[in-house]
């Protein structure tokens, strides 16, 4: 079964203004991964954040970690029409193996 | 980051034959590589774990009969896809990790549809 959940499951905003998308899992992890993925690609990578950090920045990219609440959070600021896709997060679960399970995902609509 | 290719990048075909998808892992020598399914609007789904050298673990409910996967090199996976039927058409992407980081790349991904 699938590890995270995204919420919302799609979101429409402006551009300019911020988005931001949630995601829960299940186990403990050693890390939780963002993707996003435009219609019919692949996945791009965006950020990693490990199991003992609890914010990290990139860009315009803001990713929170609760390992406690077991929940992510993806902030994309000063949203761009560009940035429309779906976006992914995906957990490594904590087996000692190297097994990423993704969530299912949120899709994102900048209107210009 | 690794670079990722796949090919076919799209591939349609008859109900029973047989397609065989390539990864390859152009500047990074993978000794595991990932197979997903993506259906439409859906997230991707792990099928097999491909490790280099030795056989594929697959995720439970996929038939290893019917998803051959061969990772022959440090560079190269294939997942065949036998006797395809329609309800295989889906979305196939491929990535490899490195330990001990296990960021992921992804390949462009192989679109399947089975007439």
């Amino acid at each position: 079964s699938q590890q995270g959940e995204e919420d919302p499951q799609a979101l429409s905003i402006q551009e300019g203004e911020n988005a931001t998308m949630n995601c829960s899992y299940k186990t403990s992890i050693n890390n939780l991964q963002w993707y996003r993925q435009n219609s019919g690609r692949g996945l791009v990578h965006l950020i990693l954040i490990r199991s003992n950090e609890r914010e990290k920045h990139s860009g315009r990219l803001r990713v929170t970690l609760d390992t406690s609440k077991k929940s992510s959070s993806l902030l994309i600021t000063a949203s761009r029409a560009a940035d429309t896709a779906s976006y992914f997060c995906a957990t490594d679960a904590d087996t000692g193996g190297f097994k990423t399970i993704f969530g299912a995902g949120t899709r994102l609509f900048v209107k210009a | 980051g690794a670079v990722v290719s796949q090919h076919p990048s799209w591939v349609i075909c008859k109900s029973g034959t047989s397609v065989k998808i390539e990864c390859r892992s152009l500047d990074f020598q993978a000794t595991t590589m990932f197979w997903y399914r993506q259906f439409p609007k859906q997230s991707l789904m792990l099928m097999a774990t491909s490790n280099e050298g030795s056989k594929a673990t697959y995720e439970q409910g996929v038939e290893k009969d019917k998803f051959l996967i061969n990772h022959a090199s440090l560079t190269l996976s294939t997942l065949t896809v036998t006797s395809a039927h329609p309800e295989d058409s889906s979305f196939y992407i491929c990535s490899v990790s490195a330990r001990p980081d296990n960021e992921q790349f992804f390949g462009p991904g192989t679109r399947l549809t089975v007439l």
